[in-house]
């Protein structure tokens, strides 16, 4: 597509429940990124992917939380036994890295992810 | 180290005016600069980007001045319009390959007509 699709762009779950958010990135793309925007609050890195190599994973702020990235493409966040404080809109972005070079990042409009 | 400091968290200008968004930054590997700008309901956009190698970029109205001894980048918008009213963001990163950025707090702008 022509830009980074996510989905769904609105998610309100109980606590407890596990959460699953899809990004869709620009095709050809090779980084995928996962940030997390509180309300109010700058961006909140949270992983990234990057062709074939293991993903940085520094950002994730507990075990609850895991990304994977099928084939390259589609990646999927899942939180799982949700809390209130989960609650923020998740972005995602896709760049093409190109040996050293990073053409920048293209976002997308993000989840928004209430837990009540 | 890796803080991005951004100043105001608000800001109010009348149109014609000129908006300045100020940012610091701690870790002196990093040397990509790019500002974003995000409109509710959006994600963030790409509006400009510097490199230390040089101290201003100007894109239309949009300029950024760098001052490394300082660690310090700005934002200046000239001649601002109603359509410019968002919020915008300062990040940092070591610019080779995948992109890490650290993000400033945000500064919510509003001009008014």
């Amino acid at each position: 597509g022509a830009g980074v699709s996510q989905s769904p762009s609105n998610k309100v779950t109980e606590k407890g429940k596990d959460v699953e958010l899809r990004c869709d990135p620009i095709s050809g793309h090779t980084a995928l990124y996962w940030y997390r925007q509180s309300l109010g609050q700058g961006l909140e890195f949270l992983i990234y992917f990057q062709g074939n190599s293991a993903p940085d994973k520094s950002g994730l702020p507990s075990d609850r939380f895991s990304a994977e990235r099928t084939g390259g493409s589609v990646s999927t966040l899942t939180i799982q036994r949700t809390q209130q404080e989960d609650s923020a809109v998740y972005l995602c972005a896709s760049s093409l890295v190109s040996g050293a070079a990073n053409y920048g990042y293209t976002f997308g409009s993000g989840t928004r992810l209430t837990v009540v | 180290q890796q803080q991005v400091k951004q100043s105001p968290q608000s800001l109010i200008v009348q149109k014609g005016g000129i908006s300045i968004i100020n940012c610091a930054y701690e870790n002196t590997a990093f040397d990509y600069f790019p500002w974003y700008q995000q409109f509710p309901g959006k994600g963030p956009a790409l509006l400009i980007a510097i490199r230390p190698d040089v101290s201003e970029k100007k894109e239309g109205r949009f300029t950024i001045s760098f001052n490394k001894s300082a660690k310090q980048f700005s934002l200046h918008i000239m001649d601002s319009q109603p359509g410019d009213s968002a919020t915008y963001f300062c990040a940092a990163s070591i610019s080779q390959g995948a992109q890490k950025l650290v993000f400033g707090q945000g500064t919510r702008l509003t001009i008014n007509p």
